[in-house]
C-alpha cells in the first residue's frame, strides 16, 4: 500500500524549533518529488516547500529562510526543519508526493501531523 | 504571485442535482490546475489535473474544464459522499511555485 506517515508535531513556543518528518512506504521514494503543505484550522490549504529528485528545493516567501525541506532516500524519508516558529505556523502539516517528470499534481498525501505554536 | 480566487465560498446543492464551482487566476495559468477534495478529518485527494484530467480511481461524474484564467469543477449528479470542500490548485510556474484557492464549500440543501 502507497502510503506517506508524519510526525513530529507538537506544542512549541513562539520563536522555536521543530523537525517535522515522513515516512514514505509502497513506491520508489527516490523517483518522486515530495512537498509539505500545511492547513490553518478551518482554513485552507498553503504548500510551504517542494524538493525534487535532485534535492533542489523551493519555498514560498511567507516561509524562506525558516523553513529547511530535504530527504534520505535510503531511509524512504522526508523532513522539514521549522525554525523561528510564530503563531501564524501553527497548521496541520501534511507532506505530498507528484511525479518528478511533470506535474500531475499531488496524488499520495499523508494524514498530517499538528503544529502548534504557543506561549 | 499568482492568486487564485473561487466562487462561491459555499454552494448549496441537493443531491442527484449538477453542482457548479468556479476557480478564477489572477493570470494566466494555462492549463496547469488540479482540484482537490477534502472531508473533515482528512486530507485533500486529488480529483484533477491539467484542467481537466481524472486522478486515477476518480468517478466520470467529476469533470474539469477551462483554461487560461477560468476554470470549472462540475460534477454532474451529486452524491452524498460528495459533500465536502474543493480546492483548485495552479502549478503554473512548477516545481518553484504552486498556489491554492480558498475553498469551496459544498453543501447539502
Amino acid at each position: 500500500e502507497v502510503q506517506l506517515v508524519e510526525s513530529g508535531g507538537g506544542l512549541v513556543q513562539p520563536g522555536g524549533s521543530l523537525r517535522l518528518s515522513c515516512a514514505a512506504s509502497g513506491f520508489t521514494f527516490s523517483t518522486y518529488d515530495m512537498h509539505w503543505v500545511r492547513q490553518t484550522t478551518g482554513k485552507g490549504l498553503e504548500w510551504v516547500s517542494s524538493i525534487g529528485t535532485n534535492a533542489d528545493t523551493h519555498y514560498p516567501d511567507s516561509v524562506k529562510g525558516r523553513f529547511t525541506i530535504s530527504r534520505e532516500n535510503a531511509k524512504d524519508s522526508l523532513y522539514l526543519q521549522v525554525n523561528n516558529l510564530r503563531a501564524g505556523d501553527s497548521a496541520i502539516y501534511y507532506c505530498a508526493r507528484s511525479a518528478s517528470y511533470s506535474y500531475y499534481g499531488l496524488d499520495v498525501w499523508g494524514q498530517g501531523t499538528t503544529v502548534t505554536v504557543s506561549s | 504571485e499568482i492568486v487564485m480566487t473561487q466562487s462561491p465560498a459555499t454552494l448549496s446543492v441537493s443531491p442527484g442535482e449538477r453542482a457548479t464551482l468556479s476557480c478564477r487566476a489572477s493570470q494566466s495559468v494555462s492549463s496547469n490546475l488540479a482540484w482537490y477534495q477534502q472531508k473533515p478529518g482528512q486530507a485533500p485527494r486529488l480529483l484533477i489535473f491539467g484542467a481537466s484530467t481524472r486522478a486515477t480511481g476518480i468517478p466520470a461524474r467529476f469533470s474539469g474544464s477551462g483554461s487560461g484564467t477560468e476554470f470549472t469543477l462540475t460534477i454532474s449528479s451529486l452524491q452524498s459522499e460528495d459533500f465536502a470542500v474543493y480546492y483548485c490548485q495552479q502549478y503554473n510556474n512548477w516545481p518553484s511555485m504552486y498556489t491554492f484557492g480558498q475553498g469551496t464549500k459544498l453543501e447539502i440543501k
